[in-house]
């Protein structure tokens, strides 16, 4: 099955910072899916992409469906303490769905 | 209430127990799923169902059993719970929609999770 790898694992950052973070699976996708989690919370998807070299924005939130169709970006503009948590990248959807271990954000004010 | 919804929110079982999960959901969707979340592994699929009484295997299936009756409801069963099952589950669903991208599109919705303790 495919492997999702996200980086970087962590992350601290000082509110106001720009945040990126990747994902490259082992196989190519048709969709990549971004996901929030709280502490004590399921998953709550930000961002879905279909097409490769798609740019899809959601707030400050903007990601990016690789041109070779085995990654994804996600960036974070001007973090905000309420940013605080972990990111998954996940796909394809639905029975084979994998999702990278995650980058867990934290905003220092 | 709308949405999807998970019970109990937290078991704490003993090894070789029978413990079931629930999940509900209010969308009608056709799809539903179950993971497992284990620290260093992120989510792992358990299994999943297309629709009422269609259910397959996902990453993880052993020691987990799973029905579909109804639309809305997708219990997962531990048949004889062990310690390697502690663990927070997961449940989404999801309905299927074309794409930009040509394709279909399956979009999963979470519930807030079962924390699971197995001692």
């Amino acid at each position: 099955g495919q492997q999702l790898n996200q980086s970087p694992q962590s992350m601290f950052i000082q509110e106001g910072e720009d945040v990126s973070m990747n994902c490259t699976s082992s196989s190519i996708f048709n969709t990549w899916l971004w996901y929030k989690q709280d502490p004590g919370e399921g998953p709550v998807l930000l961002i879905a992409l279909y097409k490769a070299g798609e740019l899809t924005s959601n707030g400050r939130l903007t990601a990016q469906f690789g041109i070779t169709r085995k990654d994804s970006f996600l960036n974070i503009s001007a973090s905000i303490p309420s940013d605080v948590g972990i990111y998954f990248c996940a796909g394809p959807p639905p029975w084979d769905m994998r999702f990278g271990a995650g980058t867990r954000l934290t905003v220092k004010p | 209430d709308a949405g999807i919804t998970q019970s109990p929110r937290y078991k704490i079982t003993e090894t070789g127990r029978q413990v079931t999960l629930m999940c509900h959901q209010t969308w009608s969707h056709s799809y539903m799923f179950w993971y497992r979340q284990d620290l260093g592994h992120g989510l792992r699929l358990i299994y999943y169902s297309a629709a009422a009484d269609i259910t397959d295997k996902g990453e993880v299936p052993d020691g987990y059993v799973v029905s579909r009756s109804k639309t809305e409801n997708f219990p997962l069963t531990l048949e004889s719970a062990t310690r390697s099952q502690t663990s927070v589950y997961f449940c989404a669903s999801s309905e299927p929609f074309g794409t930009s991208g040509g394709h279909f599109s399956y979009e999963q919705y979470f519930g807030p999770g079962t924390r699971l303790t197995v001692t």
